[in-house]
C-alpha cells in the first residue's frame, strides 16, 4: 500500500515549452502533497506544499508563476513547469501525505527527470 | 531552527567491510521524528526507517542498525558487512510539530562500496 506514481519518469523538452508533471497517489487520499527539487549530487529542495482544493504554498524563492502546482483532487497535484529553461532541468520528487495517516509520514514517488534543451 | 548535519560527503569502502553514516540534527522541538532514505542511481527514494524521538532503543534490521543518542542529538546507521548492492546516496531527515511535519533534509552521504 501507500504508492505514489509519477509521470512522466523522464522528459525532455525544448526552451520556451511547458512540461507537466503528474502526481498520483494510487492507493490512498492524499490532502497533502509535496514538491521536492533536487539538482545533481544535492539534497532535496522543498518548492512547495500543495493542499487539496487550495493554493499552493510555496518555499521562499520559489516562483509560483514559473512552477505552477494544482491540486484538483484527493489523488493528484500536477507541477507545470511554465517556459522552461535550461536551468529548470533537475529532478523533480513527489510525496503524498495519507488523509488518514500520521503527519510525520510521507509517501515519495519515483521522481521525474527534466531536460530542457 | 531545525537543522540536519550529515558531515561524510562520500565514503568509500570495499565489499564486506562495516561502515557507519553519521547524522547530527538540531530541533527545539520534544516530539520529532528522524528517518534514514536510500536513493540509489535510478533516483527513487527508498525509505528506510522513521524513528520518533521517544524511543531511543536501537534498531537491526538485517545488515543495518541504527544508533539513537538523545545526549549527542545524533542517529548514525551503520551497515554491516557492505554489499556493492549497498553503494547509493543515503539522506537523514527530520520532521517536527515546529516545522509543520515537513522533512528538513539532510545533505546525504554517497557511499561506494567497491568489490
Amino acid at each position: 500500500g501507500a504508492v505514489v506514481s509519477q509521470h512522466p519518469s523522464r522528459v525532455i523538452c525544448k526552451s520556451g515549452t511547458s512540461v507537466k508533471i503528474e502526481c498520483r497517489s494510487l492507493d490512498f487520499q492524499a490532502t497533502t502533497m509535496f514538491w521536492y527539487r533536487q539538482f545533481p549530487k544535492k539534497s532535496l529542495m522543498l518548492m512547495a506544499t500543495s493542499n487539496e482544493g487550495s493554493k499552493a504554498t510555496y518555499e521562499q524563492g520559489v516562483e509560483k508563476d514559473k512552477f505552477l502546482i494544482n491540486h484538483a483532487s484527493l489523488t493528484l497535484s500536477t507541477l507545470t513547469v511554465t517556459s522552461a529553461h535550461p536551468e529548470d532541468s533537475s529532478f523533480y520528487i513527489c510525496s503524498a501525505r495519507n488523509q488518514g495517516g500520521l503527519r510525520n509520514e510521507q509517501f515519495f514517488g519515483p521522481g521525474t527527470r527534466l531536460t530542457v534543451l | 531552527a531545525q537543522k540536519v548535519t550529515q558531515a561524510q560527503t562520500e565514503i568509500s569502502v570495499v565489499e564486506k567491510e562495516d561502515v557507519t553514516l553519521d547524522c547530527v540534527y538540531e530541533t527545539r522541538d520534544t516530539t520529532y521524528y528522524l528517518f534514514w532514505y536510500k536513493q540509489p542511481p535510478s533516483g527513487e527514494l527508498v525509505f528506510l526507517i522513521r524513528r520518533n524521538s521517544f524511543d531511543e532503543q536501537n534498531e537491526i534490521s538485517g545488515r543495518y542498525s541504527w544508533n539513537f543518542q538523545k545526549s549527542t542529538s545524533s542517529f548514525n546507521f551503520t551497515i554491516t558487512a557492505s554489499q556493492v548492492v549497498d553503494s547509493a546516496v543515503y539522506f537523514c531527515a527530520l520532521s517536527a510539530a515546529g516545522s509543520n511535519y515537513q522533512l528538513i533534509w539532510g545533505a546525504g552521504t554517497k557511499l561506494i562500496i567497491k568489490p
